[in-house]
């Protein structure tokens, strides 16, 4: 069956622009995560969402990241005016139910030139 | 705040030998572990969990996790590796709100 899809797989920008990465979670998964994977480094949590809300932002690093969830399917993760230190493969995940399996895309690999 | 720890960026193995990845924990409650592993190229894919119950878990591909509560480790075992075992291996856990915490990563080679 269909998986977690993310869209775009690869994308290079210029340093200040704004880039919004997309993420298709498998149909009827409640769940959605977000996390950033910098080189030679662990995934790291950024937020996740229960249904159309936040339930925990708390990994979003500062301001210029911003995520949404409107009608608790797709999910995009948006930052304003990148940075350098923001190249890095941007991994979703999604699961039945909070708590569950997680179940992930391959990434959208960000490159801030 | 919960943690986990890879001590071995590295790993390895020839082929058919045992394998193991190293992984310990710190949480506050009851433990919730993972191993996921890392094609290059591609997410994360999930390869085993323990929740509660058998110390000994199995997963995916022939994978095995011994959970160790005296030791806070939950090492990823395998009794013959494959060449195609050769990737990056996460260890996670999962804390009070949900989110998943990984290690920085294990690389495993398996030579022919």
């Amino acid at each position: 069956g269909a998986g977690v899809s993310q869209t775009p797989s690869n994308k290079v920008t210029e340093k200040g622009k704004y880039v919004e990465l997309r993420c298709d979670p498998i149909s009827g998964h409640t769940a959605l995560y977000w996390y950033r994977q910098s080189l030679g480094q662990g995934p790291e949590f950024l937020i996740y969402f229960q249904g159309t809300g936040a339930a925990d932002d708390s990994g979003l690093p500062n301001d210029r990241f911003f995520a949404v969830r409107p009608e608790g399917s797709v999910s995009t993760l948006k930052i304003q005016r990148t940075e350098r230190g923001d190249s890095a493969v941007y991994l979703c995940a999604s699961s039945l139910s909070s708590g569950g399996k997680q179940h992930f895309g391959d990434g959208t690999r960000l490159s801030i030139l | 705040a919960q943690s986990v720890a890879q001590p071995e960026d590295q790993v390895n193995v020839a082929e058919g030998n045992p394998l193991t990845v190293k992984c310990t924990y710190s949480v506050s409650g009851n433990p919730y572990l993972f191993w996921y592993v890392q094609y290059p190229n591609r997410g994360l894919q999930f390869l085993l969990k323990y929740i509660t119950g058998d110390n000994l878990v199995k997963g995916s591909y022939g994978f095995e996790a011994e959970f160790n509560k005296s030791q806070t480790s939950f090492h990823l075992k395998k009794p013959s590796a494959l060449v195609s075992d050769s990737a990056l291996y996460f260890c996670a856990v999962r804390d009070n709100n949900n989110d998943m915490r990984f290690g920085a990563g294990t690389r495993l080679t398996v030579k022919p």
